[in-house]
């Protein structure tokens, strides 16, 4: 079975400052991951995926994450985080087999940047 | 990327009603289709799988008879909220997988916010 825990439901910086998303998984086959950001009545949209290859990922905007098999965590960062970054971000796992394509998704965690 | 749309983006009826969403794929066939439901501040709740040519597998709790699925073509789904009610008010998603691609990446529609009065 897969599933995602988002740690956080709420995450404030000030613009400029690191951004620090994170995601841990649980899946019973290599997984699939992927972080999507989603603004105010709006559909989601990728922003960067893992499907086994190398295990830093960058995604758009300047967002990166990390697959650690031995933490099962896939944390989303940003160096310096823009105002236009506030939104929400899920972190989602892909079931593999007959659920092929089903995405799981975490509870999401709001993003706050201040000026 | 593949391109996902959804129509209408919001609608709002009165209580008894139906109201059908429609969910595209436009630069891909899309043999399976997912919907998804959205509580506000919450996060994506699957509620059913739109296969082509046959019958929709629903997640367990989600009413068959309430949430009405057609996927009779490759490019098209449609959702039909039957006798609405204030609850079922929500933002409904589609998402489809585009097989071109290794992944099957899913690629997301822009969301159709019901509001039932």
């Amino acid at each position: 079975a897969q599933s995602v825990t988002q740690l956080g439901s709420h995450v404030s910086v000030s613009e400029g400052a690191l951004v620090l998303l994170r995601c841990n998984y649980s899946s019973s086959v290599p997984p699939y991951l992927f972080w999507y950001v989603q603004y105010p009545n709006q559909g989601l949209q990728l922003l960067l995926k893992y499907t086994s290859a190398a295990t830093l990922v960058k995604g758009i905007n300047g967002f990166e994450a990390e697959f650690k098999k031995s933490e099962t965590s896939f944390h989303l960062t940003k160096p310096s985080a823009h105002m236009s970054d506030a939104a929400e971000y899920f972190c989602a796992v892909q079931g593999g087999g007959s659920t092929l394509g089903r995405l799981y998704f975490g509870r999401g965690t709001q993003l706050t940047v201040w000026p | 990327g593949a391109v996902v749309s959804q129509h209408p983006s919001r609608v709002i009826c009165k209580s008894g009603t139906s109201v059908k969403i429609e969910c595209r794929s436009l630069d891909f066939q899309a043999t399976t289709m997912f919907w998804y439901r959205q509580f506000p501040k919450q996060s994506l709740m699957l509620m059913a799988t739109s296969n082509e040519g046959s019958k929709a597998t629903y997640e367990q709790g989600v009413e068959k008879d309430k949430f009405l699925i057609n996927h009779a073509s490759l490019t098209l789904s449609t959702l039909t909220v039957t006798s609405a009610h204030p609850e079922d008010s929500s933002f409904y998603i589609c998402s489809a997988p585009d097989m071109r691609q290794n992944t099957g990446e899913l690629f997301f529609g822009e969301g159709s916010r019901l509001t039932v009065l």
